[in-house]
């Protein structure tokens, strides 16, 4: 089956750091760009980040640019999120999804982050 | 504020018809290419019903079908089902690798 499945949600403190992963099975994850999605709970979608198949190319949304890394481990099928100086407005929970012809076609569960003092 | 606007809410009755429009707002400061939608039921993660712009992915009902011109987007549901009952996202490549998601229509049927 087609899956990807996330991990490293957590509560932490305003300011602090977090890195989020997600593992890829099913498919040859080598070949597709891989985003991140969140989604405050009762809330709407919100494109994070992307990064292209080989890692080298990468695009943010204004609001974590500059807070925030997504790299990819090809060889261990895997995606990251890598978050710091995180803030209140950053709870949701977050997908990692696979962008094929901009459509995001495969979503993982989420995991959720939770920010808050 | 989303850069891509929907209506909160559209409704119709079962077999007819409905349709939900996503308005791009960048105008010169972006772009509105490659519209997407999605339909979401509560609790359950978001599900690809159109990609650029008007393409199906394989086992989605054609009784969904996509649209563009101009600025706007739409998504229409034909053949309306208590199943269609949702939220509904669009979603477009807003230009320099960034992607805008709408604001989202809940429907109900």
């Amino acid at each position: 089956d087609v899956q990807l499945v996330e991990s490293g949600g957590d509560l932490v403190q305003p300011g602090r750091s977090l890195r989020l992963a997600c593992v890829a099975s099913g498919f040859t994850f080598s070949d597709h760009w891989m985003s991140w999605v969140r989604q405050v709970p009762g809330k709407g979608l919100e494109w994070v980040a992307k990064v292209n198949p080989t890692g080298g190319g990468r695009a943010y949304v204004d609001s974590v640019r500059g807070r925030c890394t997504i790299s990819r481990n090809n060889a261990r099928n895997s995606l990251y999120l890598e978050m710091w100086n995180l803030r209140v407005e950053d709870t949701a929970l977050y997908h990692c999804v696979r962008d094929e012809a901009h459509g995001f076609n495969i979503w993982g569960q989420g995991t959720m982050v939770t920010v808050s003092s | 504020q989303s850069a891509l606007i929907q209506p909160a809410s559209v409704s119709g009755s079962p077999g007819q018809s409905i349709t939900i429009s996503c308005t791009g707002t960048r105008g010169d400061a972006g772009r509105f290419d490659f519209v997407a939608w999605y339909q979401q039921h509560p609790g359950k993660v978001p599900k690809l019903l159109i990609y650029e712009d008007y393409k199906r992915p394989s086992g989605v009902s054609n009784r969904f079908s996509g649209a563009k011109s101009g600025n706007m987007a739409f998504l229409t549901i034909s053949g309306l089902q208590a199943e269609d009952e949702a939220d509904y996202y669009c979603c477009s490549d807003a230009g320099n690798g960034i992607y805008d998601f709408g604001s989202g229509t809940r429907a109900s049927v």
